[in-house]
């Protein structure tokens, strides 16, 4: 158990629904990152959130966005689902807001849009 | 632009060989860095190193080692005497942090270590 926990572990859903998924960061970690892994797009970061507030934007779609709440567990909301939305959403946590931390992965969340 | 370049798709040893991961990189930013991460099987994501732009020192770590060297913008990484467990998919990643933030993965290398 990495610390970090991400949930569900799996999802299915149809196109044009909304899913959100959840990531609670390791204890003592405010940094919560998104991530996405697909075949076609191999390895994206999506957003970073540092103790509630947005740090860093990557290649998150219009039709996705995150929060990160007080107890600093964060949600990633998908909206509109396409099948190319289909992939596993990883989410990681660290304990400072620059990159000269260490990461901890969740396992994931695979979201299977039909 | 930047750009991250695996181009070992997938790489298989023998266990207890040598073996080099390659990273090539594009950037024009100064200041930066560089990941490795592991993904086994199982699939979870596994953070191993990061390294800054100003610092080029190699770094150990066991039977993983790391060779930063900006005048041919390498970072690869070495592992020693493989073993079956470091069976896995490894990723190089750089981010860039001043002006537009972007972070940008390798496609990832397969190592496959035989018994």
């Amino acid at each position: 158990d990495s610390g970090v926990t991400q949930t569900p572990k799996h999802l299915i859903t149809a196109t044009g629904q909304r899913v959100t998924l959840r990531c609670s960061p390791r204890s003592g970690d405010l940094s919560v990152y998104w991530y996405q892994q697909s075949l076609d797009q191999g390895l994206q970061f999506l957003i970073q959130y540092y103790n509630g507030e947005e740090r860093a934007k990557g290649n998150i779609l219009e039709r996705f966005s995150a929060q990160q709440f007080p107890d600093l567990h964060s949600e990633l909301n998908l909206s509109s689902l396409e099948l190319g939305d289909s992939a596993l959403y990883f989410c990681a946590s660290s304990e400072g807001q620059s990159f000269n931390y260490g990461y901890t992965f969740g396992s994931g969340t695979r979201l299977t849009v039909v | 632009a930047q750009k991250v370049t695996q181009a070992q798709t997938e790489i298989s040893v023998v266990e207890k060989e040598d073996v080099t991961l390659d990273c090539v990189y594009e950037t024009r930013d100064t200041t930066y860095y560089l990941f490795w991460y592991k993904q086994p099987p199982s699939g979870e994501l596994v953070f191993l190193i990061r390294r800054n732009s100003f610092d080029e020192q190699n770094e150990i770590s066991g039977r993983y080692s790391w060779n930063f060297q900006k005048s041919t913008s390498s970072f690869n990484f070495t592992i020693t005497a493989s073993q079956v467990v470091d069976s896995a998919v490894y990723f190089c990643a750089l981010i860039k942090t001043s002006g537009t933030y972007k972070y940008i993965f390798g496609t990832g290398t397969r190592l496959k270590v035989l018994a």
